[in-house]
Parts: structure tokens; C-alpha cells; sequence
């Protein structure tokens, strides 16, 4: 069965860091795109991060970038979140999920499969 | 404020049909493949409909999903209590060269 399962999540004050991981198992997690998705109390979903299979390729949100990392363990089938500098509007279900990409009627595609249960981060003083 | 427009809140009545809209711009909805993602209470996202209105293994054909232009819809056809969820859009943005969202849309079966 495929499975994504977050971890790390907890309470941190504002400008504090944090460390979010995910296991993957279930398939082969070094041929997969993964990304991190979060989402507030009560709002939509929003796209944080992106990091390609082999880890050469990595893009972050406006929202986050200069302050959040992703990186992955391809030996481990592990996903992972630095996140520095945490502000208020930080505090979100953090979602790792797996994406697909390709052609198909000679057309790219791009999107998210496969979903975990998710992480809940606080920022909060 | 989300890159994709969806309703706020939709509703209807057990067996009734019901279809949500989404509304992009040609660098998003335009131009790449548009999907659905059904989000029950209190759990993750689930994909319902991918590459416009293909359905995963499991997933009803009591769903399915269109585009035309900038715009894609997402009809619910038998609507059943089982179905009272948020359901948000997503689509490759061209321009942010990333995924975007709706703001998700919370159908209510009365």
C-alpha cells in the first residue's frame, strides 16, 4: 500500500525552526517528484515546496522562500521540511505529497497523487 | 486570495446533481490539464478527477469533470450524504512555474 506518513510537527514560538519529515513506502520513492502542501486553520490549500526525484531541482512558494528547505533521502524514502524564521501565518496542516508528471496529448502534466495524513505546526508566543 | 475562483459553498439534495466551477486564466486553467480533489472532514485530500476528467481506480462515476477555456467544473450526479466535503481545483500555473489551488468549495448535502 502506498503511504506517506509526516512527523515533527509541534508548538514553536515566532522566529523558531522547525523540522518536518515524511516516510514514504509502497513504491519507489527515488522515481518520484514529492512536494509539501500546507493548510490553515480553516483555509484552502496552498503549495509550499517542490523537490524533483533525484534532488537537483528544488523550488519553494514566494510565501516561504529564503526560510523553508526541502530535501529528500532517497537511501532513507524519506522527505523533509527545514523550516527557519517561523511567523504566525506559518501554522498549517503540513501535507507531504507525492506528484506525477509527463505528456499526454502532447500536453505536460503536473500534479499530486498521493497524499499523507498530514503534520500540524503551531507558531505561536 | 487563490489563483483559481471556486464558490464558497455549494448544496443540494440526496440524488439531486450539483456542479462546482473553477475559474483561472490562460497561464493556469488555459493551458494545462485541470484536477479535483475531494477533502472529507478532518482528513487529507483524496484525488478525484485528474487530467480534466479522468477518474482514479475507485473513485464513482457519479463524478466527473470538464473544461472549456479558462473555466472547469466538477458535476456530482446521485449526490449522496457521503459526499458532504470540501472540493478544491488545481491546475500547473505557467506563470509561478508551481501547482495552484481554489479556495475550495464546501458542498453540503441537505
Amino acid at each position: 500500500e502506498v503511504q506517506l506518513v509526516e512527523s515533527g510537527g509541534g508548538l514553536v514560538h515566532p522566529g523558531g525552526s522547525l523540522r518536518l519529515s515524511c516516510a514514504a513506502s509502497g513504491f519507489t520513492f527515488s522515481n518520484y517528484e514529492m512536494n509539501w502542501v500546507r493548510q490553515a486553520p480553516g483555509k484552502g490549500l496552498e503549495w509550499v515546496a517542490y523537490i524533483s526525484a533525484s534532488a537537483t531541482t528544488l523550488y519553494n512558494a514566494d510565501s516561504v522562500k529564503g526560510r523553508f528547505t526541502v530535501s529528500r533521502d532517497n537511501a532513507k524514502n524519506s522527505l523533509y521540511l527545514q523550516m527557519n524564521s517561523l511567523r504566525v501565518d506559518d501554522t498549517a496542516v503540513y501535507y507531504c505529497a507525492r506528484a506525477l508528471s509527463g505528456f499526454a496529448d502532447s500536453n505536460y502534466y503536473y500534479y499530486v497523487d498521493v497524499w499523507g495524513k498530514g503534520t500540524t505546526v503551531i507558531v505561536s508566543s | 486570495q487563490s489563483v483559481l475562483t471556486q464558490p464558497p459553498s455549494a448544496s443540494g439534495t440526496p440524488g439531486q446533481r450539483v456542479t462546482i466551477s473553477c475559474s483561472g486564466s490562460s497561464s493556469n486553467i488555459g493551458s494545462n490539464f485541470v484536477y479535483w480533489y475531494q477533502q472529507l472532514p478532518g482528513t487529507a485530500p483524496k484525488l478525484l478527477i485528474y487530467r480534466n476528467n479522468h477518474r482514479p481506480s475507485g473513485v464513482p462515476d457519479r463524478f466527473s469533470g470538464s473544461k472549456s477555456g479558462t473555466s472547469a467544473s466538477l458535476a456530482i450526479r446521485g449526490l449522496r450524504s457521503e459526499d458532504e466535503a470540501d472540493y478544491y481545483c488545481a491546475t500547473w500555473d505557467d506563470s509561478l512555474s508551481g501547482p495552484v489551488f481554489g479556495g475550495g468549495t464546501k458542498l453540503t448535502v441537505l
